[in-house]
């Protein structure tokens, strides 16, 4: 199984508007944490927002929210304000609690805003 | 200076050819990745390295030879690769490399690696 899924291939915002990236995971582990990430055509994977599994609030980051439901095991990203440069590939990430700090990547979201 | 740094940003390399991949980051973290994202396929982790010492390999084909000879310098040996090796390599650090807290990656512009 997946444990991190993004059913998104591919979404269109208009410039402005507000929109939201899904992701579910999956974990037994009660310690973990959640990232996301853009990747612009450049290439480079920019961190974007961190929800640990014990944040008892959802992370915000300017116009970075994560909407984080954790009976539903979801983590969406939610971006206010879109804006041209958000124009991207987003990807959800988690790291699980015991041993080393790697991350498990999902398969990634498209975003193109329009002006 | 931009955190973690990647050079070559581009390489086209033949399948007998000898090449390395170097990576360095200005971040005082302890901890470094190497990763290869293929095309509709996500990240893949190959190598972690902790202080210098490799920690983590996932299966990867010896013809990946990872390096790491301190904390700011990791380098990714290449040899007789094929053409499905082609990919786009990251490089990432983070401060600890343990779990616990965020222990947040940063990445490297990445290496678009061609085998022909």
């Amino acid at each position: 199984a997946q444990k991190i899924t993004q059913t998104q291939p591919g979404m269109f915002v208009q410039e402005k508007e507000a929109v939201t990236l899904d992701c579910t995971y999956d974990t037994s582990d009660p310690s973990y944490g959640l990232f996301w990430y853009k990747q612009p055509s450049s290439g480079e994977m920019i961190f974007l927002i961190y929800q640990g599994s014990y944040d008892q609030q959802n992370a915000t980051e300017g116009r970075y929210s994560l909407n984080f439901q954790k009976a539903r095991k979801s983590a969406n990203l939610v971006i206010s304000a879109s804006q041209l440069g958000d124009s991207a590939m987003y990807f959800c990430a988690m790291r699980e609690g015991s041993g080393y700090s790697t991350l498990t990547f999902g398969k990634g979201t498209m975003l193109l805003v329009s002006p | 200076e931009t955190g973690v740094t990647q050079t070559p940003r581009h390489l086209v390399m033949g399948m007998t050819n000898k090449k390395s991949l170097k990576c360095e980051q200005h971040l005082g973290h302890n901890a470094m990745y190497w990763y290869k994202q293929s095309a509709k396929k996500p990240l893949e982790l190959m190598f972690v390295y902790s202080l210098e010492e490799r920690v983590e390999n996932n299966s990867v084909p010896s013809r990946f030879s990872p390096e790491c000879p301190n904390s700011s310098h990791l380098f990714l040996h290449l040899h007789t690769l094929q053409p499905e090796d082609s990919a786009l390599y990251l490089c990432a650090s983070s401060p600890q490399g343990a779990s616990g807290g965020t222990d947040t990656q940063y990445f490297g512009p990445g290496t678009r690696l061609t085998v022909l």
